[in-house]
């Protein structure tokens, strides 16, 4: 079983539409929790670091609920910039904040 | 630009050859992270450096990979004899804290 997993989609939306990606890990020792977005053939950029209490940034909205170990992205609005593949990311405690990733959900956003 | 390099950014080799791959880190930047992604997977922890000491290395790193951080500034990560499962993005990541921040990426291919 993998340690952090996701469905892989793809989210195919048209624009402005509110879409959601789950994810749930496997370490109850995870103690840091992160959405990183990746685009094509690019390096992986930190969308959003996820707190227990909730967080919003824009158009987006992470949610943590440790005790499902589940995670969630919510993306209002969906913009066609939003296509990329977003990657689930956990820190163990006691791993030197290695990041352990999702094998990622591709979302695609059309007009 | 005062982001994370790598170099080269993409490299062809045939099995059985030798590869150096170079990370330049951002300077004040003490962690650094090296990272292999394959197709449609997020990418996978190899190994960790605080300063010159290399601290953790993942199962992942056969006996055929070594890495290194001479003094505590670029690292180089050498795969020796390669075989076609080499064949992967390796990601640099360098961090002060829990915000990793990714270069590039070397794209590997093995013939």
């Amino acid at each position: 079983r993998k340690e952090v997993e996701q469905d892989p989609g793809p989210f195919n939306v048209p624009e402005g539409a509110t879409v959601a990606f789950n994810c749930t890990y496997s370490n109850s020792a995870s103690q840091s929790f992160f959405w990183y977005r990746q685009d094509c053939r690019k390096e992986p950029k930190l969308l959003m670091s996820v707190y227990s209490s909730g967080n919003e940034d824009g158009r987006f909205t992470a949610q943590l609920n440790r005790a499902s170990q589940y995670i969630s992205l919510l993306i209002r609005d969906s913009k066609l910039s939003d296509s990329a593949t977003y990657l689930c990311v956990v820190i163990v405690s006691g791993g030197y904040n290695k990041l352990i990733f999702g094998a990622g959900t591709r979302l695609a956003v059309h007009p | 630009d005062t982001g994370v390099s790598q170099d080269p950014r993409h490299k062809i080799t045939k099995r059985g050859q030798n590869v150096t791959f170079r990370c330049d880190p951002i300077s004040e930047h003490n962690r650094l992270y090296w990272y292999r992604q394959t197709l449609g997977q997020g990418p996978e922890f190899l190994t960790y450096f605080q300063n010159e000491a290399q601290l953790e290395k993942s199962r992942l790193l056969s006996d055929r990979f070594s890495a290194e951080r001479p003094k505590g500034s670029f690292s180089t990560l050498e795969i020796q004899r390669t075989e076609q499962g080499d064949s992967a993005m390796y990601l640099c990541a360098s961090s002060l804290g829990q915000e990793q921040y990714f270069g590039p990426g070397t794209r590997l291919t093995v013939t």
